[in-house]
């Protein structure tokens, strides 16, 4: 089973300062998304990481994805009070079937 | 339309009622999946339908649940005889199968099922 562990679990900061979630597998990933959910709301896409190693920038957001395609981190520069919500990661298995997702990091930015 | 649609948007039932949850997805996407989210909590992967293959049916609770969809369109999930444990949005996504990278997954805004 196939399983992906975000940590923490939930954090709260002040506007302005910097963070990083972390998303963990013990299983290789052909690819891993990032998604962010607001209340109410179903989940959003945010980044797709394809190739161990790979970065990707999205404005104030970095994505990694591990060389090993098991892990991936998410960093925030500067966080503001819209980067509240819940940033879930979901990695699609190698067979190219089933996406799986992990419990998510609930993100409170306070102003 | 434009993308997932999920009805009810929420639903009230009393323990040991079944209730039945629609969901459209978007027009050619193979793959259909249903989590179900608890108050607070992350997705919890309940079952996966792609194309005319046999769905991967691993992540449904018990056998009260149930889910069937008919080609590339609707989907039902069925839960019967519900119990207060059950209470909790249920979202469906939809996407283009790949063959192995990764896709965006298209997420309803869900059905928020409450058990009384």
């Amino acid at each position: 089973t196939q399983l992906l562990e975000q940590s923490p679990q939930f954090l709260s900061i002040q506007e302005g300062e910097n963070l990083t979630v972390y998303c963990n597998s013990s299983s290789v990933f052909s690819s891993l998304q990032w998604y962010r959910q607001e209340p109410g709301e179903g989940p959003v896409l945010l980044v797709t990481v394809v190739t161990g190693g790979e970065v990707k920038k999205l404005k104030r957001l970095t994505f990694q994805f591990g060389d090993a395609r098991k892990d991936s981190s998410l960093h925030i520069t500067a966080a503001q009070p819209g980067d509240t919500g819940l940033y879930l990661c979901a990695g699609r298995d190698t067979g190219g079937f089933k996406t799986i997702f992990g419990a998510g990091t609930r993100l409170f930015v306070k102003a | 339309g434009a993308g997932v649609s999920q009805s009810p948007s929420n639903k009230v039932t009393e323990k040991g009622k079944d209730v039945e949850l629609r969901c459209d997805p978007i027009s050619g996407h193979t793959a259909l999946y249903w989590y179900r989210q608890r108050l607070g909590q992350g997705l919890e992967f309940l079952i996966y339908f792609q194309g005319n293959s046999a769905p991967d049916k691993s992540g449904l609770p018990s056998d009260r649940f149930s889910a069937e969809r008919t080609g590339e369109s609707v989907s039902t999930l069925t839960i019967q005889r519900t119990q207060q444990e059950d209470s909790a949005v249920y979202l469906c996504a939809s996407s283009l199968f790949s063959g192995g990278t990764g896709t965006e997954a298209f997420f309803g805004q869900g059905t928020r099922l409450t058990v009384v």
